[in-house]
């Protein structure tokens, strides 16, 4: 079983429109990141909340971490092919050091 | 701008059959990590070390073994492979162990047990 659940497990849309990728667990976590994962690589840190409530924004890309710090979502604005990829969530228990909990991702296919 | 670099980046074994999965990082890292990640599985952890000569399991740990001599170098040792290790194997480091701190992804790994 995931402590990190993810959802929708796909998700494929037209460039311009709008999407959001949703990371839940019933546990709390102290932080939350989140990676971006392209074939044949490794995942890559697009951002780290730390704050219950927390709204961070990356160019397009905007992220909540949850008030309870159970829970946070993607939200990206008029998706571009270059946003395809896996998104992956993960978190640092409150009672853990150095282990990471990731979710099993959300594939983002943008096609032109 | 060499980061954490895993080698090899594809192998095929036998069931029963050994093999050493090696990383090593240039960035002076205290935390070093092996992750797998199987499809729709996420990624789950196999060890972590926290310094040269400490290591402790993460959460799949049966059917592998580390050593940590070194700061740059955080082997990985298959012992007796089974289908079941058939995965993609990342290997990460972190300056510390808090999330404060950006964890780098090496490549990864493929390997394949028939």
């Amino acid at each position: 079983t995931q402590l990190l659940e993810q959802s929708p497990q796909f998700l494929s849309i037209q460039e311009g429109e709008n999407l959001t990728v949703y990371c839940n667990s019933s546990s709390v976590f102290s932080s939350l990141q989140w990676y971006r994962q392209e074939p044949g690589e490794g995942p890559v840190l697009l951002v780290t909340v730390v704050t219950g409530g927390e709204v961070k924004k990356l160019k397009r890309l905007t992220f909540q971490f949850g008030d309870a710090r159970k829970d946070s979502s993607l939200h990206i604005t008029a998706a571009q092919p270059g946003d395809t990829g896996l998104y992956l969530c993960a978190g640092l228990l409150t009672d853990s050091w150095g282990k990471l909990q990731f979710g099993a991702g959300t594939q983002v296919v943008v096609t032109p | 701008n060499a980061g954490v670099t895993q080698t090899p980046k594809f192998r095929i074994l036998k069931i029963g059959q050994s093999m050493t999965l090696q990383c090593t990082q240039d960035m002076n890292h205290n935390y070093m990590y092996w992750y797998r990640q199987d499809p729709g599985m996420g990624l789950k952890l196999i060890y972590y070390s926290v310094g040269a000569g400490i290591t402790d399991k993460g959460e799949v740990p049966n059917g592998y073994n580390v050593s940590r001599s070194t700061t740059e170098d955080f082997p990985l040792r298959l012992e007796l492979a089974a289908p079941s290790q058939t995965s993609v194997y990342f290997c990460a480091s972190s300056y510390t162990g808090t999330l404060s701190d950006t964890i780098y992804f090496g490549e990864g790994s493929w390997l394949t047990v028939v």
